[in-house]
């Protein structure tokens, strides 16, 4: 059964400050791997997604990196800024439908 | 191009009752997901629909059940309301069926229930 670790739970920086971010999973036979960004109460927005032949992805101020072998993901946000805070989380797609497993989430605080 | 609909937004409802959910996909994706949210279990996976056809099918019990119109549009209900119901349900479209691939999942603001 594939389980998915964000570590930490949360975390606050200071602006300015560059954002690493975790996440583990079990089963290394992943399809691909996402990444997503929720706001309070809100839903879920997409930011970046590795296939499992990436290696790394970039979006602007995101890069995410994918080492299917040791089960891991990064994701970096450079610079940090206040409208950054928010609940990140990594889910990862097997071979067979569109059924996501999430991990628990970091909620970043970025302090002005 | 509009987004992923979900109505409704907020609802309370009580113990033993039933709710139906709706969530319309951004327009020309087939594939219907469904996820509860909730403090203590994180996201977790409900089921899957594509073509009108249930393709996944998470860990919950028969009291939660999904369809697909041939528009695409789904409904999932949740008879015989239990306190531990009481979270945010989520439904995700993607422009892919099951298989492998780029899946990109785009996701509705959810619809938040409260069971008293």
């Amino acid at each position: 059964k594939q389980e998915v670790t964000q570590i930490p739970a949360a975390l606050s920086v200071p602006e300015g400050e560059n954002l690493v971010l975790n996440c583990s999973f079990t089963d290394s036979a992943i399809y691909n791997l996402q990444w997503f960004r929720q706001d309070p109460g809100k839903g879920l927005t997409s930011l970046l997604l590795i296939q499992s032949s990436q290696r790394e992805q970039t979006s602007g101020r995101l890069n995410a990196s994918l080492d299917k072998s040791s089960g891991r993901s990064t994701l970096y946000i450079a610079a940090s800024q206040p409208g950054d805070s928010a609940t990140y989380l990594c889910a990862v797609i097997k071979a067979a439908g569109n059924k996501l497993t999430f991990g628990g989430g970091t909620r970043v605080l970025v302090k002005p | 191009k509009a987004g992923v609909t979900q109505t409704p937004r907020y609802l309370i409802k009580t113990r033993g009752q039933q709710v139906t959910l709706s969530c319309s996909p951004i327009s020309g994706h087939r594939s219907v997901s469904w996820y509860q949210q909730t403090p203590g279990q994180g996201l977790q996976f409900l089921f899957e629909y594509f073509s009108e056809t249930q393709r996944n099918k998470g860990n919950f019990p028969g009291r939660f059940s999904g369809r697909q119109f041939s528009n695409s549009r789904s409904e999932m209900n949740v008879s015989t309301l239990e306190l531990g119901d009481s979270a945010l349900y989520l439904c995700a479209s993607s422009s892919r069926g099951p298989g492998p691939g780029a899946n990109v999942l785009t996701f509705g603001a959810g619809s938040r229930l409260t069971v008293l």
